[in-house]
């Protein structure tokens, strides 16, 4: 079955304890995408990539780290966590980054820095 | 910047109603559209997306929406809304030739009651 997999599903943690929220897709998708979703605002990109190796930063990158290093996993880093980083997060992907395919997305990971 | 607006952000509907949802874009140039649908506690998933051609698509479960290039707008429609349409919905934009990126709005919730 086609699929975005992220992990963990819910998370509770401190400020500033490293996390990993991974992201793995069985498409061989090209483009894979980070956004958060809070309340009011929709979602907003926070970093992307367009192939293995190649990452930029999206609308709202600032306290997160990510990598590509093969092609089916995107894993976001937050280095220092702190509570403004409160929030559900998605990754997506699509087959190419050209703007006209669909992205699918994953169940969605929930963060609650304390 | 470029931006995506819905003007409602909470509806709430009788069964067998019909729905009318707006979205509004501020872009001048080409732009593929899509409308995605949050069931409470999951995944976006695609409703449905325009690119080129016939502005009337149709997409799943009965959802339509028309592009109005001179209106800058994607509504989406439906003529008869059931209580498992009770969700989330996301109106979303890319630029033609961009990174990919989903510019969303900041969705509506939609409520039917049976």
């Amino acid at each position: 079955e086609a699929q975005v997999t992220q992990n963990p599903r819910y998370l509770i943690t401190v400020t500033g304890k490293k996390l990993t929220v991974t992201c793995s897709q069985n498409m061989n998708h090209e483009y894979m995408s980070w956004y958060r979703q809070d309340p009011g605002l929709g979602l907003r990109q926070i970093y992307y990539s367009m192939n293995v190796e190649v990452t930029d930063k999206g609308d709202v990158p600032e306290g997160y780290k990510v990598s590509r290093k093969e092609k089916r996993n995107f894993p976001l880093i937050l280095e220092s966590p702190s509570p403004n980083q409160t929030s559900l997060y998605f990754c997506a992907s699509s087959l190419r980054s050209t703007g006209n395919q669909p992205q699918h997305f994953g169940d969605g990971t929930r963060l609650s820095i304390l | 910047a470029q931006s995506v607006s819905q003007h409602n952000h909470h509806v709430i509907l009788s069964e067998a109603a019909s729905l009318e949802l707006g979205c509004n874009y501020s872009y001048g140039g080409t732009v593929n559209l899509f409308w995605y649908v949050q069931y409470p506690g999951q995944h976006l998933q695609l409703l449905l997306k325009y690119f080129s051609g016939d502005p009337l698509v149709k997409g799943i479960k009965g959802f339509e929406a028309e592009f109005i290039k001179s209106k800058f707008s994607f509504n989406l429609r439906k003529p008869s809304v059931q209580w498992s349409d009770t969700a989330e919905y996301f109106c979303a934009v890319t630029l033609s030739g961009n990174t990919g990126k989903l510019i969303f709005g900041q969705g509506t919730t939609l409520q039917v009651k049976p």
